[in-house]
């Protein structure tokens, strides 16, 4: 299957900085590239959608000006958090999909990020 | 609108016992793709299967198997003779294409050497 490679795979930063999480297609172009978060032992709830060269849709509840995400490239996605604070330790992971049609519905995911914030 | 769910929320099995993990899915759409993943400790999402609507042939992987069934909106996962490599989180997954994946709460199994 396409390869998807997130980075870092964990971070611990300070409350009040800022993390950039990279989330890279890397043998394939993707069009579309989706953000999850997952709290301990809780499913991935999805936080945003993001298509190259336009604007990511946010689902409900997301803070965007919390949560930049910036989809430059067809192989390159990123989520900054800024300003962090202890609540948005989580587990953040990317996935990216090839096509919006169905013939190309499966997600390929990054391995995720663990950040910690103190 | 879309759900999975995943009545199971953990379940424990003695080695080399068979375990079916359930799934029950609700959509309005007609076309829609099915997915189960595992979940290891370590985090990644690791792809088992994906499953369309328009193909109910039930599925099997070596010790992995899937049975769809679109009259009870259900696609189950049953891992005969289990493993302790086999511990991790499953989730069951969604989509009806355009839509980005909505997946259940997941279930932990937990294999007991």
């Amino acid at each position: 299957g396409a390869v998807v490679s997130q980075h870092p795979s964990r971070v611990i930063c300070k409350s009040g900085t800022s993390v950039k999480i990279e989330c890279r297609s890397l043998d394939f172009q993707a069009t579309t590239m989706f953000w999850y978060r997952q709290f301990p032992k809780k499913s991935l709830m999805l936080m945003a959608t993001s298509n190259e060269g336009s604007k990511a849709t946010y689902e409900q509840g997301v803070e965007k000006d919390k949560f930049l995400i910036n989809h430059a490239s067809l192989t390159l996605s990123t989520l900054t958090v800024t300003s962090a604070h202890p609540e948005d330790s989580s587990f953040y992971i990317c996935s990216a999909r090839v096509g919006g049609d169905g013939r190309n519905t499966e997600a390929f995911f990054g391995q995720g990020t663990r950040l910690t914030v103190v | 609108a879309q759900k999975v769910t995943q009545a199971q929320t953990e379940i424990s099995v003695v080695e080399k016992e068979d375990v079916t993990l359930d799934c029950v899915y609700e959509t309005r759409d007609t076309t829609y793709y099915l997915f189960w993943y595992k979940q290891p400790p370590s985090g990644e999402l690791v792809f088992l299967i994906r499953r369309n609507s328009f193909d109910e042939q039930n599925e099997i992987s070596g010790r992995y198997s899937w049975n769809f069934q679109k009259s009870t909106s259900s696609f189950n996962f049953t891992i005969t003779a289990s493993q302790v490599v086999d511990s991790a989180v499953y989730f069951c997954a969604l989509t009806s294409g355009n839509t980005p994946l909505v997946f259940g709460k997941g279930t932990r199994l937990s294999v007991i050497a």
